[in-house]
């Protein structure tokens, strides 16, 4: 089994909300991330976490705020978001880190703030 | 950072005629992987292919890595293979470990 799950699948949010994203994976990989997508560009690479630890953060606005909180599961906190946050935001896994292995994504959630 | 650039930008065809995607990249990678983004945004994993052949039914790709290369081959197309097809690679040799980059894609339209 290869799938990663990611709820909600749509999101609408004010600039002063809370919300969070959350991300699945059951086929015990140690390596996490978050990609954001904007309307007709590729994915890019906001965070990665491995072993649940924090180790890549693409220079993120601290709204975004991601959790590990074990082994299958990451988060996106989200605070206090702009309307150019709206995107697509995807979650993928991998066996671990380094590469190489193969990335798994999710369906992703699209977000719009408002 | 590592670039990766992928050719055509855009691509329109009748169903069932072949085509070709390009993928160049500017260094040298330990992880290349070509996927289809859906129109529901879903990344479906095509192709893992750091180096050499792989075929999948009517999908192949061919990644020549000493020459920075891969290519993506779609045979006998069909309507539901529109959708966006990426390219994406990981630096060897870099820091970012897991750093997937993408190329800007390539738009295929397939016409019944």
């Amino acid at each position: 089994d290869t799938e990663v799950t990611q709820t909600p699948k749509h999101l609408v949010m004010g600039m002063t909300n809370k919300k969070s994203l959350k991300c699945e994976q059951h086929m015990g990989h140690r390596a996490m991330y978050w990609y954001k997508q904007k309307a007709k560009k590729p994915p890019e690479l906001m965070f990665v976490y491995s072993y649940e630890k924090l180790s890549i953060n693409e220079s993120v606005p601290s709204r975004f705020s991601p959790e590990c909180p074990n082994s299958s599961l990451l988060n996106l906190h989200l605070h206090a978001l702009q309307p150019e946050d709206s995107a697509l935001y995807l979650c993928a896994s991998s066996q671990a880190r380094n590469s190489p292995y193969e990335q798994y994504f999710g369906p992703g959630t699209r977000l719009t703030v408002t | 950072g590592i670039q990766v650039e992928q050719s055509p930008p855009d691509l329109i065809l009748q169903e069932g005629a072949n085509s070709t995607l390009r993928c160049n990249f500017s260094d040298s990678v330990n992880n290349l992987q070509w996927f289809h983004q859906n129109p529901w945004g879903q990344l479906i994993n095509l192709f893992y292919i750091p180096s050499g052949t792989k075929q999948n039914g009517r999908l192949s790709a061919t990644t020549v890595a000493t020459e920075r290369y891969s290519l993506l081959y779609i045979s006998s197309s069909q309507t539901t293979d529109s959708g966006v097809y990426f390219c994406a690679v990981n630096n060897a040799g870099g820091t970012s470990y897991g750093k997937l980059t993408f190329g800007q894609g390539t738009i295929l339209t397939v016409h019944p």
